[in-house]
């Protein structure tokens, strides 16, 4: 079954930017629009990047999203201390089925 | 307000069967591609299955996980989109989640508070 690749943490003083990358193959991201998701702990996630680099309303601008050929990548810039999260890549794989990313753990030292 | 309500959770035994439902409102349902999503007690997210809206063909899609044991379907006159989980094992003890369609290119997304579904003997 097809796999998103994520690291598993990532970390960043504040005000500084960080980038989350998400690896993936030709029948979902390089075939696919991703969409990013922030979960806090204890709560349902929440969108923050949809189509690739499309952000819903009351995403702040710090977020942003891209993607090439089979990769994708989530910055955040001027890293906050309630950007302390996990956060999943997400996209439709073409054997028929969505897929989440495995995961990162964002830690604000 | 939009508002998915999910009920049915518990505990059950490995083989059992569980339904899920989801209650859904302060949006226009009938015209929704709705998904199910789980993540098991300290794990990630995964993705189990969505139903497109009727005028879409109604056709509905699963993980390779939950093909043949889990059933997705929809009442749109009651607004309301179900989970019948049969042949249940341990390894799907976890939080599912009501949601729109989280690999959606639209980014109309909103998500239930979830319900925890513990299959233990």
């Amino acid at each position: 079954q097809s796999v998103l690749t994520q690291p598993p943490s990532a970390s960043g003083t504040p005000g500084q930017r960080v980038t989350i990358s998400c690896s993936g193959s030709s029948s979902n991201i390089g075939s696919n629009t991703v969409n990013w998701y922030q979960q806090l702990p204890g709560t349902a996630p929440k969108l923050l990047i949809y189509s690739n680099n499309q952000r819903p309303s009351g995403v702040p601008d710090r977020f942003s999203g891209s993607k090439s050929g089979t990769s994708a990548s989530l910055a955040i810039s001027g890293l906050q201390s309630e950007d302390e999260a996990d956060y999943y890549c997400a996209a439709w794989d073409d054997s028929l089925n969505g897929i989440f990313g495995t995961g990162t753990k964002v830690t604000v030292l | 307000e939009v508002q998915l309500v999910e009920s049915g959770g518990g505990l059950v035994k490995p083989g059992g069967s569980l339904r899920l439902s989801c209650a859904a409102s302060g949006f226009t349902f009938i015209k929704a591609w709705m998904s199910w999503v789980r993540q098991a007690p300290g794990k990630g997210l995964e993705w189990v299955g969505r139903i497109k809206s009727k005028t879409d063909g109604g056709t509905t899609d699963y993980a390779a996980s939950v093909k043949g044991r889990f059933i997705i379907s929809r009442d749109d006159s009651e607004n309301t989109l179900y989970l019948q989980m049969n042949s249940l094992k341990t390894e799907d003890t976890a939080v599912y989640y009501c949601t729109t369609d989280p690999v959606g290119i639209s980014g109309f997304d909103y998500w239930g508070q979830g319900t925890l579904v513990t299959v233990s003997s």
